[in-house]
């Protein structure tokens, strides 16, 4: 059973489209982060949701909009797809007050073209 | 606000000898510290954590870190590499605030010579 699940694994797309990754988590944690990790491996957060509620929201493209139905999915719309937006995007997941530790999915590798 | 530096984007070692990642952090409260693991093509692993316990923290695959407060680091540390660590290797802080966000630093890769 994966914990933290996303889809696509892989993503091949043109400039100018609009795209989503789903997330989902079978292990009950209250909270979900969308993290981007760019060709160097540099690791950013960009959304953090808490029992649906959005709590961090980083400096992000008003392209980029997280969507969370429920406490286990959080999904990530992006708009008008540019080069720039080339990258890898990981889901993860924690539990408020367990020490902080996510647990992170396998990643979607989008890369636009 | 909270930052971490990895000193060394690259180490490499043979496989036998001692492996030692470097990590220095920057936090205005106490800080909670992670170190994950990410093979290629995989997600981030969580090897150990320290929020606050003991000092000496051991992890899975027979790593361990010590959190040293007046040097503000935590090193990661094995005493003999093997073939399978060979991977890239992030030290992360937490805010311990709201949304429990994680800094992480730029990573370093470990290289296991044989």
């Amino acid at each position: 059973d994966t914990a933290v699940s996303q889809t696509p694994k892989y993503l091949v797309t043109q400039m100018g489209n609009d795209k989503s990754i789903k997330c989902e988590q079978n292990l009950g944690h209250d909270t979900m982060y969308w993290y981007k990790q760019d060709s160097k491996k540099f690791l950013k957060i960009m959304f953090s949701y808490n029992n649906k509620e959005l709590i961090i929201n980083e400096t992000v493209p008003n392209r980029f909009s997280p969507k969370s139905p429920d406490k286990a999915h959080l999904n990530l719309h992006i708009n008008s797809l540019e080069l720039g937006d080339s990258a890898v995007y990981f889901c993860a997941s924690s539990q408020e007050g367990d020490g902080g530790g996510y647990t992170f999915g396998s990643g979607t590798r989008l890369t636009v073209v | 606000a909270q930052s971490v530096t990895q000193l060394g984007s690259h180490v490499s070692v043979s496989e036998g000898a001692l492996v030692l990642l470097r990590c220095n952090y920057s936090s205005s409260v106490p800080p909670y510290l992670f170190w994950y693991v990410q093979y290629p093509n995989q997600g981030l692993q969580l090897l150990l954590k320290y929020t606050s316990a003991a000092t000496l923290v051991k992890g899975i695959n027979g790593f361990e870190a010590e959190f040293k407060k007046s040097e503000t680091s935590f090193h990661l540390t094995k005493p003999s590499a093997h073939m399978s660590d060979a991977a890239e290797y992030f030290c992360a802080v937490s805010d311990r605030g709201a949304g429990n966000m994680l800094t992480f630093g730029g990573g370093t890769r470990l290289m296991v010579k044989p």
